[in-house]
């Protein structure tokens, strides 16, 4: 079983939707929880990090749920500029990867 | 945030040969980290770098394949040996922020070999 499972998607939105993104960790002993963005031929970028409590920065808003080992990300208002891949990151004893999931905001 | 640069950004070598990719990172940090990411696929990690001490691998990558250098605490190197087409990827490093427990990555090496 992986360490991190993502939806690859594509996900294909028009602009001003609302999409959102889950990603499932098998090690109940994470400890800390992030989301990257990933453009075409980038490297990573950190978005946000996830927390118990949930957090918002501004369109995006990430939720953890411990008891069932998810996280969520949460895009409103799309913009094609939100167009890219995006990463689910679980810090155990290591980062692990998900393989991320394809966002393509069309006009 | 750590702003971190690698060189070559990109090359293309023959089956056989040897690449050394360099990454600096603008500020000390105490971990870095050596991922390759085929594409279309996730970023699998290699090693960390440690200063002052052996690099520790991941399970399928060896010191032999890919030696790490990590002479200081903003300076480290990656060699690709003996490459062979399977070897065509891009090779990422990146540093943790420290207090923040995350980590910053470098634009990556896109290689190729023939």
């Amino acid at each position: 079983r992986k360490e991190v499972e993502q939806d690859p998607g594509p996900f294909n939105v028009p602009e001003g939707a609302t999409v959102a993104f889950n990603c499932t960790y098998s090690n109940s002993a994470s400890q800390s929880f992030f989301w990257y963005r990933q453009d075409c031929r980038k490297e990573p970028k950190l978005l946000m990090s996830v927390y118990s409590s949930g957090n918002e920065d501004g369109r995006f808003t990430a939720q953890l749920n411990r008891a069932s080992q998810y996280i969520s990300l949460l895009i409103r208002d799309s913009k094609l500029s939100d167009s890219a891949t995006y990463l689910c990151v679980v810090n155990g004893n290591q980062f692990y990867f998900g393989t991320g999931t394809s966002l393509t905001v069309i006009p | 945030s750590a702003v971190i640069s690698q060189k070559p950004s990109r090359d293309i070598c023959q089956r056989g040969t040897s690449l050394t990719i360099q990454c600096q990172v603008d500020s000390q940090v105490t971990m870095m980290f050596w991922y390759r990411q085929q594409p279309g696929q996730s970023l699998t990690l290699i090693a960390t770098a440690n200063q002052g001490s052996e690099a520790t691998y991941e399970s399928g990558f060896v010191i032999d394949k890919f030696p790490i250098s990590r002479p200081n605490l903003t300076f480290s190197t990656l060699t690709v040996s003996n490459m062979s087409p399977e070897d065509s990827s891009i090779y990422l490093c990146s540093a943790d922020s420290g207090w923040a427990e995350t980590q910053y990555f470098g634009p990556g090496t896109r290689l190729l070999v023939l």
